[in-house]
């Protein structure tokens, strides 16, 4: 099946530095990839979407320059933290959609804790 | 997008069948009914989804009625291990390509 490789898995990092994250399709092409933002006890909020090629989309009070999104092939997209501070601590989880993606549409990956300290 | 409502939470026991159902009266002809589940700390994983009438997989039904505008999530015979919370999405997603957003999810907890 569709298979979404999301890296690293947690990580930690210091106030003010810059943290990238990496989501990858391993057995499709992702025309399009969503990242999500994810609070202890909450549902997941949806950040940006991206498609292959073309700058992100973000949604509503999302910074694009705090959240800088990269998707510049059919199987790899980043989402960079800049200049990171305790309250972007959170959990970052992507999905991904194409031909091939199966699980009718979307698969997700396995979320990348971040913690700022 | 077609707004969701589910129950915040449910409890359960081992054994026994749980019952979810979600609430989406702004439905569109060409939504589809996704569910999802989501252990702590991971991504959700795909339960099942649906359009109309009933469905069912090794895991669990999906009731869908004539209206469309409600859903129900089954699980048959549920575990420790189905304590998770559970989404409801509506959309068309069934291709992919557009923005999938999540409400706030039921949080089942199955008790021994």
């Amino acid at each position: 099946g569709a298979v979404v490789s999301q890296h690293p898995s947690w990580v930690i990092c210091k106030s003010g530095t810059s943290v990238k994250i990496e989501c990858r399709s391993l057995d499709f092409q992702a025309t399009t990839m969503f990242w999500y933002r994810q609070f202890p006890k909450q549902s997941l909020m949806l950040m940006a979407t991206s498609n292959e090629g073309s700058k992100a989309t973000y949604e509503q009070g999302v910074e694009k320059d705090k959240f800088l999104i990269n998707h510049a092939s059919l199987t790899l997209s980043t989402l960079t933290v800049t200049s990171a501070h305790p309250e972007d601590s959170s959990f970052y989880i992507c999905s991904a959609s194409g031909q091939g993606s199966g699980n009718y549409g979307y698969t997700f990956g396995s979320g990348t804790r971040l913690t700022v300290v | 997008l077609a707004k969701t409502t589910q129950p915040i939470s449910m409890d359960s026991y081992e054994g026994q069948e749980v019952n979810i159902t979600c609430s989406h009266n702004n439905i569109a002809t060409n939504d589809y009914i996704t569910w999802y589940q989501q252990f702590p700390s991971q991504g959700p994983r795909f339960i099942i989804q649906g359009y109309k009438t009933k469905v069912t997989n090794e895991v669990a039904s999906l009731f869908i009625p004539a209206d469309r505008k409600s859903s129900t999530l089954s699980l048959p015979r549920v575990s420790l291990s189905d304590t998770a919370v559970y989404y409801c999405l509506v959309g068309d997603s069934h291709t992919g390509g557009f923005k999938t957003i999540f409400g706030a999810g039921t949080r089942l907890f199955v008790k021994a």
